[in-house]
């Protein structure tokens, strides 16, 4: 079946640091969306890509998705603390609205 | 718009007990998912519906685990008889055909 992998699991920074959370399928995605989730909260969504070789930018995070529709990244450039969370990326195939989740990136940002 | 509301927050059980979480979606949106989330084994999805149809229930993980949608803004999903391994912290989400899912806040349940 479907898998999405991430890495790293765990990420430790310095703020103003930047930080990459890599993301990759097994199969080709229809389309790979971001998640963050804060300490004790729920996913929230950030992002979806769509288009093979997209990238979108948000402030200080810039997402791609690979050529081949089978991997992504999410870059944060000098981080703040309000970054602390846990990055998901998230898969749908194309046969329907299924989206699997990857295990995540914990990102923890020391002062 | 409150977003997606999912009942109760928190649920303390015995093991052997039937549990009911609930579900309330977003109005308008035609998809809703029931994920299980553990520090071991992250964000599982069990179930989603499209159109209060159950659609793919492949991680149930077994039968003491059902889930009902019998309108579109309602959902349950209901563990009977619950063990302690079913601890964890349950989300329900809902959107649009694919395009970013909105999460509730969760229900932590805990099987004594």
């Amino acid at each position: 079946g479907q898998q999405v992998m991430q890495i790293p699991q765990y990420q430790h920074v310095q703020e103003g640091e930047d930080f990459t959370t890599y993301c990759n399928s097994s199969t080709t995605l229809s389309n790979i969306q971001w998640y963050k989730q804060r300490p004790g909260g729920h996913p929230v969504f950030l992002i979806q890509l769509v288009k093979s070789g997209e990238v979108k930018k948000q402030k200080r995070l810039t997402f791609q998705f690979g050529e081949a529709k089978k991997n992504s990244s999410l870059h944060i450039t000098a981080t703040q603390t309000t970054d602390v969370g846990t990055y998901f990326c998230a898969g749908s195939g194309n046969r329907d609205d299924k989206i699997i989740f990857g295990k995540g990136t914990r990102l923890h940002i020391l002062p | 718009d409150a977003g997606v509301i999912q009942s109760p927050r928190h649920e303390v059980t015995e093991m052997g007990q039937e549990v009911t979480l609930r579900c309330k979606p977003i109005s308008g949106h035609n998809s809703l998912f029931w994920y299980r989330q553990t520090m071991m084994r992250g964000l599982e999805l069990l179930i989603y519906f499209n159109n209060n149809v159950p659609i793919d229930d492949s991680g149930m993980p077994e039968d003491r685990f059902s889930a009902k949608m019998p309108n579109a803004s309602f959902s349950t999903l209901k563990i009977q008889p619950s063990e302690p391994r079913d601890s964890a912290v349950y989300f329900c989400a809902s959107g649009v055909s694919n395009y970013g899912y909105t999460f509730g806040s969760g229900t932590r349940l805990t099987v004594v």
